[in-house]
């Protein structure tokens, strides 16, 4: 999507290893957002940040941590991956508290 | 989060009109309905948001009933490239907060 890149696009990760998965903007948006997709349980927030340097937690915030130490990226970090964390990961951005969302093209991430 | 109810599927003829339905009954006076929509093996892409009146832009129109209990998103001309999953969601204005995602209606749009 337009102003809106996720790399890397597929992963395959081993269990206990740490993996970090990046969501880079051109727009210069205020919020953004990791989100991930698992079949039955659709898209449920990981960690969302309102700043540089503001973060908060989602639903599903354990065993992840974020970094964004600039506007235009927004880091999430698996500090030892698990078979569990398997999914597809969205990033997202938005520019103020009304409009809309805008997001990435996703990262399949695989821990085997 | 003030919830949203849609049906789980919807089919559609090709070039018919298509009204998806949403029911938010717990709505509060600072949140805006969203609409987004999936398409298979990619990233929602934001279709429309309304607060009180009636929205349109290119993509569809967004119907908001009087009360903002409910509100239709309406495909004026379906398409096979419509078929998706279609999200109903409401955005709290006042905060960073989220836009939670429920299940959302599949729509199948037949030839």
């Amino acid at each position: 999507d337009a102003g809106i890149t996720q790399s890397p696009r597929h992963k395959v990760t081993e269990t206990g290893t740490p993996v970090t998965l990046r969501c880079h903007q051109t727009e210069n948006h205020r919020y953004m957002y990791w989100y991930r997709q698992d079949p039955g349980h659709g898209l449920r927030l990981i960690h969302y940040s309102y700043g540089v340097k503001d973060t908060d937690k989602g639903e599903v915030s354990d065993g992840y941590s974020v970094s964004r130490s600039k506007t235009e990226d927004f880091l999430l970090t698996l500090e030892s991956a698990t078979s569990s964390q398997t999914s597809v990961y969205f990033c997202a951005i938005s520019e103020g508290n009304v409009g809309g969302y805008t997001f990435g093209s996703g990262t399949r991430l695989t821990v085997v | 989060d003030a919830k949203t109810t849609q049906p789980n599927s919807m089919e559609s003829n090709e070039e018919e009109p298509v009204h998806l339905p949403c029911n938010h009954s717990t709505i509060s006076g600072t949140d805006y309905i969203h609409w987004y929509r999936q398409l298979p093996s990619q990233g929602p892409e934001y279709v429309i948001h309304g607060l009180t009146s009636n929205v349109n832009n290119r993509m569809a129109s967004l119907a908001i009933a009087e009360d903002r209990k409910s509100s239709t998103l309406i495909l004026h001309r379906a398409t096979l490239r419509d078929a998706a999953v279609y999200y109903c969601i409401l955005r709290e204005i006042r905060s960073a907060r989220q836009l939670t995602f429920g299940s959302g209606t599949q729509l199948t749009v037949l030839p």
